[in-house]
């Protein structure tokens, strides 16, 4: 079965700093892998997703994420975090053909002006 | 594109009533749509897929016969709790993914927030 780990509950940034949210994954073969956001009282919005292919992908609001298959992860980067990006960020995986996610547990991004 | 809305957004009933919520595509054909639940401060747990024109699969541990899904066609989906009970007010989020050449990505609404006294 598939699973999703993300390994840091809260985290806080001031803004303009770097952002680093960590995704790991376990799943027996290539997984098809998404970060999606996640406002107080709101669905979900697709930041990025990874296929197959190049292992950095570029995402809406100035997000990207490196796939890397030997530590199966998927981590989240952007370079400069605006106020706006306070929210809580999930990790999800889905198995190719499976056509069901499995979420992780989210990250709440905090940021200090 | 790729908008997926809901109705009600928020919605609260009382205890021993049936509440309904729709999940529409709106610029997309979803044959497939999953709905999940969500509790204060966690994740999104999957509930049910749906399927257009056939039953929906529920997820262990989810009574079939309390939530009762309908998927009549490419853009709708109804989720329905009968007899709700207090236990049941969560966050219900409904997702779909589309026939084209996007289908390997599941687009969420907005939710529905259930409160039942």
């Amino acid at each position: 079965a598939q699973s999703v780990t993300q390994p840091d509950i809260h985290i806080t940034v001031s803004e303009g700093a770097s952002l680093e949210l960590r995704c790991n994954y376990s799943y027996g073969a290539t997984p098809y892998l998404f970060w999606y956001v996640q406002s107080p009282g709101q669905g979900l919005q697709l930041l990025l997703k990874y296929f197959s292919g190049d292992t950095l992908v570029q995402g809406i609001k100035g997000f990207e994420a490196e796939f890397k298959r030997s530590q199966s992860s998927f981590n989240l980067r952007k370079p400069s975090v605006h106020w706006s990006d306070a929210a809580e960020y999930f990790c999800a995986v889905e198995g190719a053909g499976s056509y069901q996610l499995t979420f992780g547990k989210g990250t709440k991004l905090s940021v200090i002006p | 594109g790729a908008v997926v809305s809901q109705h009600p957004s928020r919605v609260i009933c009382k205890s021993g009533t049936s509440v309904k919520i729709e999940c529409r595509s709106l610029d997309f054909q979803a044959t497939t749509m999953f709905w999940y639940r969500q509790f204060p401060k966690q994740s999104l747990m999957l509930m049910a897929t749906s399927n257009e024109g056939s039953k929906a699969t529920y997820e262990q541990g989810v009574e079939k016969d309390k939530f009762l899904i309908n998927h009549a066609s490419l853009t709708l989906s109804t989720l329905t709790v009968t007899s709700a009970h207090p236990e049941d007010s969560s966050f219900y989020i409904c997702s779909a993914r589309s026939v084209g050449p996007t289908k390997e990505t599941q687009y969420f609404g907005p939710g529905t927030r259930l409160l039942v006294l």
